[in-house]
């Protein structure tokens, strides 16, 4: 079975904190995936990365680096977190087939 | 990728087969259908996928009608673990890696 997992399923960060979101692939995807959720926004898509050290935009990449080191890490930072970041974060991985992506658990962020 | 709708909601009884709706009249043919489903709290799960035949795997069945324009998800024997939120996503199998395009799906609600 594929297996994304995503370090913590609960955050509670302070508003200006630095934060670090992981997550680790075991089936050796090429692509993997930020996004984040929230109520009646529906799924947004962060960052993506293709390949190690690659990485491209999504649609609110604004607030929001990534790094990936190791073709099975993909961290996602927020370099000074804030209030609307509030959310959700999802991590997934793929295949070259971009209509299968397999999802990690999720992470809830609250900014306080 | 083509838009697709479904009922915002639907009940099944435990034990009985849940069909889930989705309409997707401007398919085109390169495009195939995708179901994840998205429990409370945890992150979308890849169900199925098909391009014109019916598909069937340990989780689901999948009816394409002979013009594509709309499928159905089966699940032959749902149970209360099956309440969740159910996507219908149409896009190409093959290509660069990009976003995966969520509407607001079914919420499938397993009742005893």
């Amino acid at each position: 079975d594929v297996k994304v997992t995503q370090s913590s399923r609960y955050l509670v960060k302070r508003t200006g904190e630095k934060v670090f979101l992981e997550c680790v692939q075991d089936m050796d995807h090429e692509n993997m995936f930020w996004y984040r959720q929230d109520p009646g926004l529906g799924l947004r898509l962060i960052y993506f990365s293709y390949d190690v050290k690659m990485k491209e935009k999504g649609d609110i990449p604004e607030g929001y680096s990534v790094s990936r080191e190791k073709k099975e890490r993909f961290s996602l930072i927020l370099e000074s977190a804030s209030t609307n970041q509030t959310s959700m974060y999802l991590c997934a991985s793929s295949w070259d087939s971009p209509g299968i992506q397999y999802f990690g658990a999720g992470t809830r962020l609250s900014v306080l | 990728d083509a838009k697709t709708t479904q009922p915002p909601s639907m009940d099944c009884a435990e034990g009985r087969a849940a069909n889930l709706p989705c309409n997707h009249s401007t398919i085109s043919g390169n495009e195939y259908v995708y179901w994840y489903r998205q429990i409370h709290s945890q992150g979308p799960q890849y169900i199925i996928h098909g391009l014109k035949n019916n598909e069937t795997n340990e989780m689901a069945s999948l009816i394409i009608t002979e013009d594509r324009k709309s499928s159905t998800l089966i699940l032959p024997h749902a149970t209360l673990r099956d309440t969740a939120v159910y996507y219908c996503i149409a896009r190409r199998f093959t290509g660069t890696a990009s976003k995966l395009t969520f509407g607001t799906g079914t919420r499938l609600q397993v009742t005893l």
